[in-house]
């Protein structure tokens, strides 16, 4: 599985849109592109996941630039409770075994 | 209600005193595994397990055991804990049909060996 590199820390102010990247440019064609959050030292919980098109959900949206070297973590309007550790994880679904979490971006939402 | 259920959650104990962390699932879910959470470090996998009586290890495995003798639990056993091996655990598990390979996670447990 690709690995990927995602700044240290981010800050972002409450109601605002909060964009997260991540680079993956060892990534192959049949790999997709996760994205997962921890907030504070509870268990990690999934956000989003894509292939090549933008995906969107209720969370978030995840946006894949055509070459599918990098991507971004959208969280629309931040809120105080968006304050966590955001992980982007890339790999073959439903097959081996790794996830490389890594150790991620944590964003802090500024009141 | 969909959920790993690790127990226990926060423990403290003595160096060299077999403890046990539990881990459960009601999703039927093949595969599970165990992680480490350290500061600076990130998670890092212990073992996994693809099915019932399958298991192999991780990244870190030394001073670990597990079991899968059923599917929905995998126990964590550390024979003879020793003070390196305080650290936060998570238990996750995934299906291996189907889906997207979504992995769910317990709500970790904190151990302190002294």
């Amino acid at each position: 599985d690709a690995k990927t590199t995602q700044p240290t820390s981010m800050d972002c102010a409450e109601g605002r849109a909060a964009n997260l990247p991540c680079n993956h440019s060892t990534i192959s064609g049949n790999e997709y592109v996760y994205w997962y959050r921890q907030i504070h030292s509870q268990g990690p919980q999934y956000i989003i996941h894509g292939l090549k098109n933008n995906e969107t959900n209720e969370m978030a949206s995840l946006i894949i630039t055509e070459d599918r070297k990098s991507s971004t973590l959208i969280l629309p309007h931040a809120t105080l409770r968006d304050t966590a550790v955001y992980y982007c994880i890339v790999r073959l679904a439903n097959t081996g075994n790794q996830f490389y979490f890594g150790t991620g971006t944590s964003l802090t939402v500024i009141p | 209600e969909a959920q790993v259920t690790q127990n226990p959650r926060y423990l403290i104990t003595v160096t060299g005193k077999k403890l046990t962390v539990t881990c459960s699932q009601n999703m039927n879910h093949e595969y599970m595994s165990w992680y480490r959470q350290d500061p600076g470090l990130g998670l890092r996998q212990i073992y996994y397990s693809m099915n019932v009586e399958v298991t192999d290890k991780g990244d870190v495995p030394e001073g670990y055991k597990v079991s899968r003798k059923e599917k929905r639990n995998f126990p964590l056993i550390l024979e003879s804990p020793s003070p390196n091996q305080t650290s936060l655990y998570f238990c996750a598990s995934r299906t291996r049909t189907g889906g997207f390979g979504e992995l769910f996670f317990g709500e970790g447990s904190r151990l302190t060996v002294l």
